[in-house]
């Protein structure tokens, strides 16, 4: 199973609004509405911030928010802010009863 | 509050095993799968398989399949993943997560630092 495809770094100013890809295959990405989106700082345990595409857990700000159009999937975070500063993950369950992860993006808040 | 407690870092030689453990609480430790991910160093999170903590199954990736065991003990809540063959790739965190909604992983340990060294 080849890891999702995600752009190795994205950038922002503050306030602005920035958007992550992860194309899989329909497969897995495309297939089922199985998409999560992880943030990682350095040293830390990801945290999940968005599932089922499109969901926030609570908790969450709603400045993230997540998409999907066929075999890609989106994350949108609007209104950047330092925090935000970060790698971030997509996830896909998979027609193997798998799960693959995307290689993540390092975003860089300007 | 749900909460996963790793055990604490190893250090192996080539050729040797690791088992890693993780205790739950907060929630019905049965109720939910839980999911071995790891991270090595600088690299991206790859997943290694899950286990059921009720009936025992297990499913893990196929890069993994013949190397990776994953059990359980319910009665002290706690999930084991041992790492046979170990080489220097496997040098890496690893993490236990409890699924959440669809295939999410919605809970995780704090990491275990596995590394391999001669």
């Amino acid at each position: 199973q080849s890891a999702l495809t995600q752009p190795a770094s994205v950038s922002g100013s503050p306030g602005q609004s920035i958007t992550i890809s992860c194309t899989g295959t329909s497969s897995d990405v495309g297939g089922y509405n199985y998409v999560s989106w992880y943030q990682q700082h350095p040293g830390k345990a990801p945290k999940l911030m968005i599932y089922d595409v499109t969901n926030r857990p609570s908790g969450v700000s709603n400045r993230f928010s997540g998409s999907k159009s066929g075999n890609t999937a989106s994350l949108t975070i609007s209104g950047l802010q330092a925090e935000d500063e970060a790698d971030y993950y997509c996830s896909s369950y998979t027609s193997s009863s798998t799960v693959v992860f995307g290689g993540g993006t390092k975003l860089t808040v300007l | 509050q749900v909460q996963l407690v790793q055990s604490g870092a190893e250090v192996k030689k080539p050729g040797a095993s690791v088992k890693v453990s993780c205790k739950a609480s907060g929630y019905s430790f049965i109720g939910q799968y839980m999911y071995w991910v790891r991270q090595a160093p600088g690299q991206g999170l790859e997943w290694m398989g899950w286990i059921n903590p009720n009936s025992g199954g297990t499913n893990s990736a196929q890069k993994f399949q013949g190397r990776v065991t994953m059990t359980r003990d319910t009665s002290i809540r706690t999930a084991y993943m041992e790492l046979s063959r170990l080489t220097s790739d496997d040098t890496a965190v690893y993490y236990c997560a409890r699924v959440g909604h669809g295939e999410s992983f919605e809970y995780w340990g704090q990491g275990t630092l596995v590394t391999v060294s001669s």
